[in-house]
């Protein structure tokens, strides 16, 4: 069965630390990976990975997919209250023309003052 | 920045009845989903559809089920009779076309849909 786990569940931080989140996968079709932050709502698009050993970076987030051992991190930098969320990994499968996405149960990260 | 939207943002409804959530996906995209989340749990894949009909679907999406996009811009899931059991986030995504290569799914701030 293909399965997506996330490390730690939950986290507390203060401001100005850094994070690194895990994700591990095991899935029979492996397209890409991608990680989405969820506040309140919509689960919010971060990164897309899916070649091996290439960081993708957006200001303060980073992400690089191990597809040799199966795993992703995200890395956050000098973290923000603002980045309190739920951190969510997903893997993309080859389901017919197009993939569906199988997630983890999510990273709560709380960031404090 | 375009966006997923849904409607409604919250949808109460007595078990057995029939429940239409709406979605409008970004313009130019060409797959749609839905997903939906039951409160605690991961979120989970329900249906995929391109072209007018469905790509895949999950062990969830059984014949109570259905979707439809029946005009240019919406992108319906239709429950035909609610149990208990279907209290959850449901969320839409869409995706734009990509050839061989992958695109993101984008979503919806999702439908809160309790069953009483």
């Amino acid at each position: 069965e293909d399965k997506v786990v996330q490390s730690p569940l939950s986290l507390v931080v203060h401001e100005g630390d850094t994070v690194t989140l895990n994700c591990s996968y095991e899935v029979t079709n492996f397209r890409s990976l991608l990680w989405y932050k969820q506040e309140k709502k919509a689960p919010t698009f971060l990164f897309m990975l899916t070649s091996s050993g290439i960081e993708k970076k957006s200001g303060r987030l980073s992400s690089i997919l191990d597809k040799k051992e199966l795993f992703s991190i995200l890395n956050i930098t000098a973290t923000q209250t603002g980045d309190s969320a739920v951190y969510l990994c997903a893997v993309m499968n080859y389901g017919g023309s197009q993939g569906n996405l199988i997630f983890g149960k999510g990273t709560k990260l709380s960031v404090k003052p | 920045e375009p966006e997923v939207t849904q409607t409604p943002s919250h949808q109460v409804t007595q078990m057995g009845q029939e429940v239409i959530l709406r979605c409008v996906p970004i313009s130019n995209h060409l797959y749609f989903y839905w997903y939906r989340q039951i409160l605690g749990q991961k979120v989970e894949f329900l249906v995929s559809f391109y072209n007018n009909e469905i790509s895949e679907k999950s062990e969830i999406f059984d014949d109570q089920f259905s979707v439809e996009r029946p005009d240019g811009s919406n992108f319906t899931l239709k429950i035909r009779s609610t149990k208990l059991e279907d209290s959850a986030m449901y969320f839409c995504a869409s995706s734009d076309f990509a050839g061989y290569s992958n695109q993101p799914q984008h979503f919806g701030d999702g439908t809160r849909l309790s069953i009483l």
